[in-house]
């Protein structure tokens, strides 16, 4: 089975500053996910990665991927108190789909 | 497009009886649905597969005599929870391929489960 970790947790972050959400996954895979979740809600998608080196960036979130380390990263610049939410991100091989233990990150002014 | 309804939003119900769940795609056709559950402060656990006009494909784990799951429409997915539990209470969420592109995944609202 494929097991995918996180790293931090819990992450709490001063406006402004910047941080790093690590993505470990156990095997190959297919792609790569990141979602948002705020509480009581559903979940929003960021961003899909498909291929190694990939890079994207949307607003104050920047994604990549490294295959050969199965090792995602979500980058958060100058956070701001909107982002606070449980970022998740989810490795998919095949039709199959695992998800992290998710960061639950509270930006505080 | 390619949103994917989920009802109820929340349920309450007592031990012993049994609840249903709908996931529909609303603007698509959706021959796989997914379902999973999540704890509180946890994350999400993939219950089954749900294929239409076929029988479920369940992971490690799960009691699919608990769990059942119909998926007799292409827009269509129900999971019922049979003989709830207390212990079954936890955020349902279904999820459908996003047929705007290969990759993407469109989720459901989610249903909020209280067995008391």
């Amino acid at each position: 089975e494929l097991k995918v970790e996180q790293n931090p947790l819990f992450l709490s972050m001063q406006e402004g500053k910047n941080y790093t959400i690590y993505c470990n996954y156990s095997t190959t895979s297919d792609r790569l996910y990141w979602y948002r979740q705020d509480p009581g809600k559903s979940l929003e998608s960021l961003f899909v990665l498909l291929s190694n080196g990939a890079v994207k960036q949307e607003g104050r979130l920047m994604a990549s991927l490294d295959t050969k380390a199965r090792l995602s990263t979500l980058h958060i610049t100058a956070a701001v108190h909107d982002l606070s939410a449980t970022y998740f991100c989810a490795v998919a091989t095949g039709n199959q789909f695992y998800f992290g233990t998710g960061t639950s990150l509270t930006v505080i002014p | 497009g390619a949103v994917v309804s989920q009802h109820p939003s929340w349920v309450i119900c007592k031990s012993g009886t049994s609840v249903k769940i709908e996931c529909r795609s609303l603007d698509f056709q959706a021959t796989t649905m997914f379902w999973y559950r999540q704890f509180p402060k946890q994350s999400l656990m993939l219950m089954a597969t749900s294929n239409e006009g076929s029988k479920a494909t369940y992971e490690q784990g799960v009691e699919k005599d608990k769990f059942l799951i119909n998926h007799a429409s292409l827009t269509l997915s129900t999971l019922t929870v049979t003989s709830a539990h207390p212990e079954d209470s936890s955020f349902y969420i279904c999820s459908a391929r996003d047929p705007r592109g290969p990759y993407g995944y469109t989720f459901g609202s989610g249903t909020r489960l209280t067995v008391v």
